[in-house]
């Protein structure tokens, strides 16, 4: 139990477009999902936490108007990186947390962006 | 915020040891502390967690502590086996007023089992 997926699971794009990635919780309900952010050999850091049917709440220094996310349902949260430059280029994981299971963060397989 | 601090950034064993990770954080409303294990160009798995309630808990071969008046808390592993080898990364997380906050995660620890 306790699966959390995310597709695409490589983007390559090029500078100036816009890229969609999908995270859903596959057997259970999430009311909060997160998005995180990873530079080669370093840690995650937290972007934003979106809540199902509420705006989503960014981090310091984190653009919303750049990085778009929508909590459509309880299963369900995307993250649109518009206009991608280079320094995009990331590995942009997902979790979410079990409406019943408190606390815990269940991290998605992540999705590798390349931005030409 | 919050500021985790993780120690060792790389930690070479010999299979059969045993391994300690130490991580200290600010916070002191911080409340649980998630450690998670990541292999190289996947997503962070959830090995152990514990709860500000709790000073000790122990699955199989991985243990955590933690020590809250210090604000410290440790993951430890026995009887290490090749496929323990990985990036470990320590968490801490506290609950706002209006629900929960993201994880904020320790700098990580590779660990690597010799043989």
């Amino acid at each position: 139990g306790a699966v959390v997926s995310q597709h695409p699971s490589r983007v390559i794009c090029k500078s100036g477009t816009s890229v969609k990635i999908e995270c859903r919780s596959l057997d259970f309900q999430a009311t909060t999902m997160f998005w995180y952010r990873q530079f080669p050999k370093q840690s995650l850091m937290l972007m934003a936490t979106s809540n199902e049917g509420s705006k989503a709440t960014y981090e310091q220094g984190v653009e919303k108007d750049k990085f778009l996310i929508n909590h459509a349902s309880l299963t369900l949260s995307t993250l649109t990186v518009t206009s991608a430059h280079p320094e995009d280029s990331s590995f942009y994981i997902c979790s979410a947390e079990a409406l019943t299971g408190r606390e815990t963060q269940y991290f998605g397989p992540g999705t590798r962006l390349l931005v030409l | 915020g919050e500021n985790v601090e993780q120690h060792p950034s790389t930690l070479s064993v010999q299979e059969g040891d045993s391994a300690v990770i130490k991580c200290t954080y600010s916070d002191s409303a911080s409340n649980y502390f998630p450690w998670y294990k990541q292999e190289l160009g996947k997503g962070p798995q959830l090995i152990i967690d514990i709860r500000s309630n709790v000073g000790e808990k122990k699955d199989q071969r991985i243990a955590v502590t933690l020590n809250k008046t210090a604000k410290h808390f440790s993951l430890h592993i026995t009887e290490t086996q090749p496929e323990d080898s990985a990036v470990y990364f320590c968490a801490a997380m506290g609950y706002s007023g209006g629900g929960a906050d993201g994880l904020t995660f320790g700098k990580g620890t590779h660990l690597i089992i010799q043989p």
